[in-house]
Parts: structure tokens; sequence; C-alpha cells
């Protein structure tokens, strides 16, 4: 069973509404947590980064949070525009001996419509 | 600053061959990981390598393998190709540890045939 899971797994909302993608995941011992965001064709950019301390982390219309109690994070789109269709990937890391492991969810496919 | 870059952009092989990939991370970035990623597993993690050491590896068998050169370039090979490696091989670049922010290059995408 994948350690980090998504859902939904894709979504359609109209352009300006707001949308929250959800990311539970079971890894531990926890490091840190981000959100990248995937155009079609294109290499993952990340938005946010948080470590066990942060619950809330910004970047533009992103906001992300972290629930590290409960192992939920979430990342809230606001004022969704056409060019915010992409996959959105959680990704955790985990602290091991040799340093460290990262677990991928496997995304969220929004499409924002006009 | 330049991005991170990628070479070549795109491959087609057949089974059985071997194929070396080519990153150049961000100026002034020691570290360099690999990625595989398919619709059906997402993003796995390949290997890290930092001031030409291999720091970190993922669960993939022997057949794949990297290097990184002193300036920080990285390489990743192939050897044995297999169906299921057809996939979109994606490297990103850190300052220091894999573990901060990561820059991705655009990926390289490799169909096995």
């Amino acid at each position: 069973k994948n350690q980090v899971e998504q859902s939904p797994q894709s979504l359609i909302i109209l352009e300006g509404k707001n949308c929250t993608l959800q990311c539970n995941y079971t890894v531990s011992p926890f490091s840190n947590l981000r959100w990248y965001k995937q155009d079609t064709g294109r290499g993952p950019v990340s938005l946010t980064i948080m470590t066990f301390s942060e619950n809330t982390k910004s970047n533009g219309r992103y906001t992300a949070t972290l629930d590290a109690d409960t192992k939920q994070s979430s990342l809230h789109i606001t004022a969704s525009q056409l060019s915010d269709s992409a996959s959105y990937i959680c990704v955790v890391s985990a602290v091991k001996n040799s340093g460290y492991a990262l677990n991928f969810g496997k995304g969220t496919s929004l499409l924002v419509t006009p | 600053k330049a991005g991170v870059t990628q070479t070549p952009r795109y491959l087609i092989k057949t089974r059985g061959q071997q194929v070396t990939l080519s990153c150049s991370p961000i100026s002034g970035h020691r570290s360099v990981s690999w990625y595989q990623q398919t619709p059906g597993q997402g993003l796995q993690f390949l290997f890290e390598y930092f001031s030409e050491t291999q720091r970190n590896k993922g669960n993939f068998p022997g057949r794949f393998s990297g290097r990184q050169f002193s300036n920080s370039r990285s390489e990743m090979n192939v050897s044995t190709l297999e169906l299921g490696d057809s996939a979109l091989y994606l490297c990103a670049s850190s300052v220091v540890l894999a573990s901060d922010t990561q820059y991705f290059g655009p990926g390289t995408r490799l169909t096995v045939l």
C-alpha cells in the first residue's frame, strides 16, 4: 500500500472557483512534506515545502496546510485560473539511517475550465 | 540563471539495448537526483548524487546506474532495456540536500520497443 495517498484522483472546476486537494500519509519518521505542480510535458515545480513545526505555508494563490498529528496535508487553490490545470503531487520525506526516503503520491489531476 | 537541462529530450530504443541520459544542474547546485515517472506508478526515486558520490538510492534493479562528474553534471544509464522501462526520466537539482527545494528539468521521454 502506498504510504502517500492523494485525493481526489482528478478534479474539474470552473475558472475563478476555489478547490482543495488532499494528501494523507503514513510515512514515519516524518521529515518534510512538499507539494509540486506538474504541467503536461514538463518537470514538476515546487510549490511549498513544510517541516514538522509548520502548519501553513502560502505561495501566491496556493496555501498548503499540514497536520502532523493526523498525518494529513491539504493544498488550497484560491480563485483558480486556467493555468492551474496540471497534476499536483504530494511528496513526503522520511528520515532513515542512511539519510532520507522520499515517498510520492500519485497526484491529483486538476482541470480548470472557462 | 539557466535551469536544469536534460538531453536528449526524446529517445526510442529497442529491448536489450542500453541508454545513457544526461543532466546538467543549475549552476552552483551540487545535488542531483533522478526519478522515473510512469502513468501507473507515478514518480519514483532512482538515486541521488552529491560531490560525485551516490548518497541515496531507491528500489530499482542494478540495471539502473548513474554517476556524477566534478562539475556536478550527472548521467544515468539503463542497461538491457525492458519494455517496462518506457517512462519519463526526470532529473532534479538542489543546492546541497535533495530534501531542500528541488528544481526539475523537463525530462527525457524514453520509449522502449
